[in-house]
């Protein structure tokens, strides 16, 4: 069955400084979904990437996804306590429209 | 345009009772997923619904668990008999009528969070 690994489990970072995310899936991937989850919140969604070697950018957060389609990453720049939250990775299992997650890397940014 | 809106927000029941938890689509979605979220655990799929179809239902539990998604009105999952293993967040999300591309974007609402006493 296909599974998500999430690297690392947890961060923890000062203001101002840079960090990535990894998402590794066992099987090819047919899409890539980042979402960000604040405690007691819902997932709010952040980018999807379909193609091999996708790269895309909102404000200061940029994913990847790699050529053969299998690794994710997630970079932020300039780090602000505003991005502290947990991470996840979703993936449509094989081809259907259900999701599977990764278990999630939980940011912490400290002034 | 308004979010997945999901009532209520925090439900607390005995063991035994029935819980219902509430999903409203985005305006214009008409696909409707539900994800449970244990404690300590990743998120699961439970079950992805269109209107009046059940279209996957592969990661409901067998029993006391069901959903609908009636012509009018919102999404609902029904627990019967709830246990204390039942404690958990569940989360609705919507998605746009596939327009084409390969996968939709799911937008995911605030989550019922489930206490069984």
């Amino acid at each position: 069955s296909q599974e998500l690994e999430q690297s690392p489990q947890s961060l923890i970072v000062q203001e101002g400084k840079n960090l990535t995310i990894n998402c590794t899936s066992s099987k090819t991937l047919y899409g890539l979904y980042w979402y960000k989850q604040k405690y007691g919140e819902g997932l709010i969604f952040l980018m999807m990437l379909q193609k091999g070697g996708e790269e895309k950018s909102h404000e200061k957060i940029t994913a990847k996804l790699d050529e053969k389609k299998q690794q994710s990453s997630l970079h932020i720049t300039a780090s602000q306590p505003s991005h502290a939250g947990i991470y996840l990775c979703g993936a449509p299992y094989y081809n259907t429209d259900k999701l599977i997650f990764g278990t999630g890397t939980r940011l912490q940014v400290f002034p | 345009n308004a979010g997945v809106m999901q009532n209520p927000r925090h439900l607390v029941r005995r063991r035994g009772q029935e819980a219902r938890l509430r999903c409203s689509p985005m305006k214009g979605h008409s696909h409707v997923y539900w994800y449970r979220q244990l404690p300590e655990e990743g998120l699961k799929f439970m079950v992805y619904l269109q209107k009046e179809n059940i279209i996957d239902e592969s990661g409901m539990p067998k029993e006391r668990f069901s959903a609908e998604f009636p012509k009018e009105g919102p999404s609902i999952l029904r627990i019967q008999q709830v246990v204390r293993g039942d404690s958990a967040a569940y989360f609705c999300a919507s998605s746009p009528p596939t327009s084409g591309r390969s996968y939709n974007e799911q937008f995911f609402g605030p989550g019922t969070r489930l206490t069984v006493l």
